[in-house]
């Protein structure tokens, strides 16, 4: 079965950092193209990465250089690096597999993040 | 790169046909044929119902179907029934490595 397990959300400070897994099962993580996209309470779906199979990386401009996404083929695993956090990135992270055609399939359960002093 | 544009709710009663309508521009919608359409259901994953703009994942009931014209694509509802009832995102690719999402509608059944 084809599956995507998030973890590492929790309650973070301004400014700090945090550091999201994504655990895949039934396929690899390096020969598909891997996204990450969140949801702020009660809003909308917001694409924040992607990890090309040749290991190319392209962010949202809201997150570009403060995040970066990553991956461990040993342990079939997507990360994504979140450094100088700030209130408007608290958010429901969800990963999900690029299904060959810019479509998200499948999707993680997701991982709180939470901003806050 | 600005979100594309849904209405924010549609309603219906059981059995009807509902279109939810997404309106991008030329540089995404209007130029690429990736759009996808997303239901979640509150506090659950988005789940794939339509991509490459009118294709059914398999397992996805055939009362989803979409469409597109010009930069609109539309996720149409046919039987409508009460499981339906969620939120509806609509997303595509919109070149130079970007995603761009829906503002996403709420569908209520009556």
């Amino acid at each position: 079965e084809v599956q995507l397990v998030e973890s590492g959300g929790g309650l973070i400070q301004p400014g700090g950092s945090l550091r999201l897994s994504c655990a895949a099962s039934g396929f690899t993580v390096f020969s598909n193209y891997m996204h990450w996209v969140r949801q702020a309470p009660g809003k909308g779906l917001e694409w924040v990465s992607v990890l090309y199979g040749g290991g190319d990386t392209y962010y949202a401009d809201s997150v570009k250089g403060r995040f970066t996404i990553s991956r461990d083929n040993s342990k079939n695993t997507l990360y994504l690096q979140m450094n100088s956090l700030r209130a408007d990135d608290t958010a429901v992270y969800y990963c999900a597999r690029d299904g060959g055609s810019s479509e998200f399939d499948p999707w993680g359960q997701g991982t709180l993040v939470t901003v806050s002093s | 790169q600005s979100a594309l544009t849904q209405p924010a709710s549609v309603s219906g009663s059981p059995g009807q046909s509902i279109t939810i309508s997404c309106t991008g521009t030329s540089s995404d919608v209007g130029i690429y044929n990736l759009v996808s359409w997303y239901q979640q259901h509150p506090g659950k994953a988005p789940k794939l119902m339509i991509y490459e703009d009118s294709k059914r994942p398999s397992g996805v009931s055939n009362r989803f179907s979409g469409s597109k014209s010009g930069s609109t694509a539309s996720l149409t509802i046919s039987g409508l029934q009460t499981e339906d009832e969620a939120d509806y995102y609509c997303c595509s690719y919109a070149g130079s490595r970007n995603y761009v999402f829906g503002t996403g509608t709420k569908v209520t059944v009556l």
